[in-house]
């Protein structure tokens, strides 16, 4: 497709279990993001992949929280023994761009629920 | 820390009836604004960037301005297509990411 891709749509996950959420980005782009989306409220950064090395984590909210992109194209977001908090919409978003990061594509998303 | 301040929350309209959205911004080392919108189950659509104070950017029925605290949305003539979650963002010099306001929930009515 010529859009982000993002698996699955949607995910139940009963607390304590672990979840792995997948984007497929745009075909040859270089930056990859990852953004948690609360309901009614904005997109806050995760963390930020330029090809295959995660140049910035800063915004990942515990150690619970992982992302790989091994080959500098798919990227997993994995989340161990999850909580209810960690309840939201996970926003995958690309660039064909290294440094200028506001012009991204996103994906529909992946909305966790913890029950 | 960046942070960005929408307002109104929401926003109900009649159609052609024209507003305008604030987006007020605190950022060190502006390297730009952008606008999203978002539509419901949807992730955010990229719309616009501001780079400098005074820049204007327009789209269709939208135009953005920039000054130097604020950046302006404005939507002339409005049609019911464009209801929307209308999102702010900032990058700061010493940021890899986005900092979004928590976004305009925009009705219009026919």
């Amino acid at each position: 497709g010529a859009g982000v891709s993002q698996s699955p749509r949607y995910k139940v996950a009963k607390r304590g279990q672990d979840v792995a959420l997948r984007c497929d980005p745009i075909s040859g782009h270089v930056s990859l993001f990852w953004y948690q989306q609360a309901l009614g409220q904005g997109p806050e950064f995760l963390t930020y992949f330029q090809n295959e090395a995660q140049l910035d984590k800063s915004g990942l909210p515990s150690d619970r929280f992982f992302a790989e992109r091994p080959e500098g194209s798919v990227s997993t977001l994995k989340i161990q023994r999850t909580q209810q908090e960690d309840s939201a919409v996970y926003l995958c978003a690309s660039s064909f761009y290294v440094g200028i990061t506001g012009e991204l594509f996103f994906g529909e998303g992946s909305r966790l629920t913890v029950l | 820390e960046d942070q960005v301040t929408q307002s109104p929350e929401a926003l109900r309209l009649q159609e052609g009836e024209s507003s305008s959205l604030n987006c007020s911004y605190t950022v060190s080392g502006l390297r730009g604004l952008f606008w999203y919108r978002q539509d419901p189950g949807k992730g955010p659509e990229f719309l616009f960037t501001l780079y400098s104070a005074g820049e204007e950017k327009e789209k269709e029925r939208l135009k953005a301005t920039l000054t130097k605290k604020e950046s302006f949305l404005h939507i002339t003539a409005p049609k019911p297509e464009d209801s929307a979650t209308y999102l702010c963002a900032v990058e700061g010099g010493g940021a890899d990411g986005l900092t979004f306001g928590k976004g305009t929930h925009l009705i219009i009515q026919p």
